[in-house]
Formats: structure tokens, sequence, C-alpha cells
């Protein structure tokens, strides 16, 4: 089954900076990257995703790219504030429909002011 | 987007007593719904797959019966815990997808149940 590495667990920021987190996953066959948010005692909230026919994709400060070649994908969130301080999730999926999450482990953003 | 509720939001049980979780589908007809089991400071887990009007397809690992599903609706599915214990203490997520419209991928969950067994 599809296995998904996420990168940093922890990631410290100055408000005002770019964040950046990084996933790898191992199915080629693979073709749906969502990114969501969770806030403590929530359930996870979609902020951007990406299908594997596109290389990037981008919504106002947050970005994700993709390189299907090498098998990973990351999230790129620019002019960080403190309300983007939360828990990021990865996760892929064969975009059939039919198929569930695999989820990373999950990156603890802190946004320090 | 679409929107997903759960039902209870928080439970606390005793040991060996079954506990039902609902999740629903607001404004939209889900065929399939998802399961996932999120512990303290972990990813979340798929559990199953809800499937309305068949059974469900649960992941490697998971018992199907202690975790009993039911999808009788297109908008509404249910989790059973049954004869919980203090090891089945976990945060509990369900996600349903939109046929209609949107990406057919795209999952949107609900808010979560809290589930403690003492």
């Amino acid at each position: 089954g599809e296995n998904v590495e996420q990168h940093p667990s922890t990631l410290s920021v100055q408000e005002g900076d770019s964040a950046v987190i990084k996933c790898t996953y191992s199915d080629s066959a693979s073709n749906y990257f969502p990114w969501y948010k969770q806030e403590l005692g929530k359930g996870p909230q979609l902020i951007i995703d990406i299908r594997s026919n596109v290389g990037e994709k981008k919504d106002q400060r947050i970005a994700v790219t993709l390189n299907k070649t090498a098998k990973h994908f990351s999230l790129h969130i620019t002019e960080t504030q403190p309300e983007d301080s939360a828990v990021y999730f990865c996760a892929a999926s064969y975009g059939g429909g039919a198929d569930g999450l695999t989820f990373g482990k999950g990156t603890h953003l802190i946004i320090q002011p | 987007g679409a929107v997903v509720s759960q039902h209870p939001s928080r439970v606390i049980c005793k040991s060996g007593t079954s506990v039902k979780i609902e999740c629903r589908s607001l404004d939209f007809q889900a065929t399939t719904m998802f399961w996932y089991r999120q512990f303290p400071k972990q990813s979340l887990m798929l559990m199953a797959t809800s499937n309305e009007g068949s059974k469900a397809t649960y992941e490697q690992g998971v018992e199907k019966d202690k975790f009993l599903i039911n999808h009788a609706s297109l908008t509404l599915s249910t989790l059973t815990v049954t004869s919980a214990h203090p090891e089945d203490s976990s945060f509990y997520i369900c996600s349903a997808r939109d046929p209609s419209g949107g990406p057919p991928s795209e999952q949107f969950f609900g808010p979560g149940t809290r589930l403690t067994v003492l």
C-alpha cells in the first residue's frame, strides 16, 4: 500500500517568514495530493490540493508543488501569520474516489510573533 | 465546501459498553464515507470505507466485528464501537466525498468524536 513520509515534524518560523513542509509518497499510482490543517480538537480542513497532471498550484499565500518523477510534493506558506499555527498533514490517494487517504505523520507549525 | 457533521462530539463510556457515532453529510449525498482514527499527537489512520447499501471495506488490522459500520442512507454512516476498552479511546473522524460537484477525490471531514473509555 501507499506510504507517505512527512518532514519536518516540527517547524518554527518567525511571523512574516515562509514555511515549507515536504512529503514523499511510495505508490506511483497515487494521483491526488491534498494538504490539511488541523487545529487542536478539530477535524482536518482542506487548505489546498493538487493532482498529478499539474506541477504547481497556488492560492493566495499557499502553494503546493508536485514532482511526480521524484514522488514528492511540498507545501509553501508565505508571509506567515500567527493564525497559521497548527498541525499540517499531507496525504495521498488514488483519485478514483473509492480509496481513502494515506496521511503523513504531520508537521506542527509554530509561528513566532 | 460541503459540510459533514458528527455526533456526539465527545463521549465517555465504561469498559465493555458499546458506543455509536454518527456521521452525516448535510448538504450533499455521499455514496462513500470514510472512517479514520487518530491517537493523541499522531496522524489519521484509515479504518474503513463505508459504501451506501453495501458492506464496509476494512483496512488491514481493523476488526470488523468490533467496529461495526452501517451506511443505510446517502447522508448517514454510523460507526459502532462494540465492547469498548480503554485502548479504543481515540479521536474518531469521518469524511465524505461529494460526487456531484468539484473534484471527485476531495474529501470533506467531520469535526471528530472524542471517545474516552474508562
